[in-house]
């Protein structure tokens, strides 16, 4: 199954709160899980990634959960600010090697994100 | 470095025509990837081509087609338009292409609306 699924599908938050966005996945071929973050009118541009073998990784306010047994990893942005508002879309890509007929990047369905002062 | 840019960034076609959107990746990347994004089905990728052949393909229809020039610039078609074409259309680029943790880049997208 070639599925990425995400969500909540809009979050809305208050300035300095958490937010929390999920992703599921369930071919166990992947090992590449970047999260992209795309503002209105731009195109999306990469925001963090991680690789299944660590459990979590974290960039500034960002950090990225990763459970391999559950097959699902998770966006954090901490102190959340009202310039974090967009939408995210996580992703996730098949290993070298594996028996996956295809190699590209697969994407949830996004989660558009706001955060109010 | 001049990111990736798309041309033309906004258009209104008719139903049953056809359009060519264009994209010129990142300086030295010859991987150029296409996706479609939608607010109900996010993005959906539609192609990929590296060095000038198709490497990969997405789940539409034949009327959707592309193709990569020997500078690495690309250009998607659309041909006998539907109102279910409308989107965003975007196209990104990297080095070594979609595949093993390669990073992409993404340009701002080609507006299409189909009336």
């Amino acid at each position: 199954q070639q599925q990425v699924k995400q969500s909540p599908q809009s979050l809305i938050v208050q300035k300095g709160g958490i937010s929390i966005i999920n992703c599921a996945y369930e071919n166990t071929a992947f090992d590449y899980f970047p999260w992209y973050q795309q503002f209105p009118g731009k195109g999306p541009a990469l925001l963090i990634a991680i690789r299944p073998d660590v459990s979590e990784k974290k960039e500034g306010r960002f950090t990225i959960s990763f459970n391999k047994s559950a097959k699902q990893f998770s966006l954090h942005i901490m102190d959340s600010q009202p310039g974090d508002s967009a939408t995210y879309f996580c992703a996730a890509s098949p290993a070298r090697g594996s028996p996956y007929n295809t190699d590209k990047l697969i994407f949830g369905t996004g989660t558009r994100l706001q955060v109010f002062p | 470095k001049a990111g990736v840019t798309q041309t033309p960034r906004y258009l209104i076609k008719t139903r049953g025509q056809q359009v060519t959107l264009s994209c010129s990746p990142i300086s030295g990347h010859r991987s150029v990837s296409w996706y479609q994004q939608t607010p109900g089905q996010g993005l959906q990728f539609l192609f990929e081509y590296f060095s000038e052949t198709q490497r990969n393909k997405g789940n539409f229809p034949g009327r959707f087609s592309g193709r990569q020039f020997s500078n690495s610039r690309s250009e998607m078609n659309v041909s006998t338009l539907e109102l279910g074409d409308s989107a965003l259309y975007l196209c990104a680029s990297s080095l070594a292409g979609t595949r093993f943790g390669n990073t992409i880049y993404f340009g701002e997208g080609s507006w299409l609306t189909v009336v």
